[in-house]
């Protein structure tokens, strides 16, 4: 069965650079959300989008931005980037509203040096 | 969302069953309770969920009290890739704020 797909898997960039993740939700699925772990900590909820609607905004700094396309792919696009920065960003996808199994992608690691 | 306390480690032994115990003293009734399981370094994943019954998959069993402050994740035969940090979440039935607050999960280690 198709996954969720996230892309690039390893990303490294200098800081104050940019980057762009991406995400490929499961087909038919209507809910995207995005997750930052650091080192050591649990998954923080950044944002999260409903029938390409933001639907939920948790601790995402400004100089991140976030959306979902006609296709119901998403990308967060991260601008001056710091070393903190620096951590696993998991996307994951659901169905529905009632209860929430999400599936999650295998994660892109940014490393910003 | 309810807050949960867990466990902040446990070991379990190869072939036993673990018991993940998990508070919710403050749960709501539409409130689900879910549990996932992290995997070193891979994304979270859906174990299982309930709302007032006991509940029953190819993964484990999810045990919930009949005040429904309380709940508990059997996994029936722990085996060493059962090794991951455990979470159990609370969350209100379709939610417009629908996301899932991981934090204060079990670290599992099953042992040879």
């Amino acid at each position: 069965a198709a996954g969720v797909i996230q892309s690039p898997r390893h990303l490294i960039k200098e800081k104050r650079e940019t980057a762009t993740l991406k995400c490929y939700p499961i087909p038919r699925h209507d809910t995207v959300y995005w997750y930052q772990q650091g080192p050591g900590q649990d998954p923080q909820f950044l944002i999260s989008f409903y029938e390409k609607m933001q639907s939920d905004k948790g601790s995402i700094p400004d100089r991140f931005s976030a959306q979902q396309f006609s296709d119901y792919h998403s990308e967060l696009n991260m601008s001056s980037l710091e070393l903190g920065d620096s951590a696993l960003y998991f996307c994951a996808s659901s169905f529905g509203q009632e209860v929430l199994r999400a599936f999650f992608g295998q994660g892109t690691r940014l490393t910003v040096v | 969302d309810a807050k949960t306390t867990q466990p902040t480690s446990m070991d379990c032994a190869e072939g036993r069953a673990a018991n993940l115990p998990c508070n919710h003293s403050t749960i709501s009734g539409n409130e689900y309770v879910y549990w996932y399981r992290q995997i070193h370094s891979q994304g979270p994943q859906y174990i299982i969920h309930g709302l007032k019954n006991n509940e029953t998959n190819e993964m484990a069993s999810l045990i919930i009290t009949e005040d429904r402050k309380s709940s508990t994740l059997i996994l029936p035969h722990a085996t060493l890739r059962d090794t991951a940090v455990y979470y159990c979440i609370v969350r209100v039935a379709g939610a417009a704020g629908n996301k899932l607050t991981f934090g204060g999960g079990t670290r599992v280690l099953v042992k040879p």
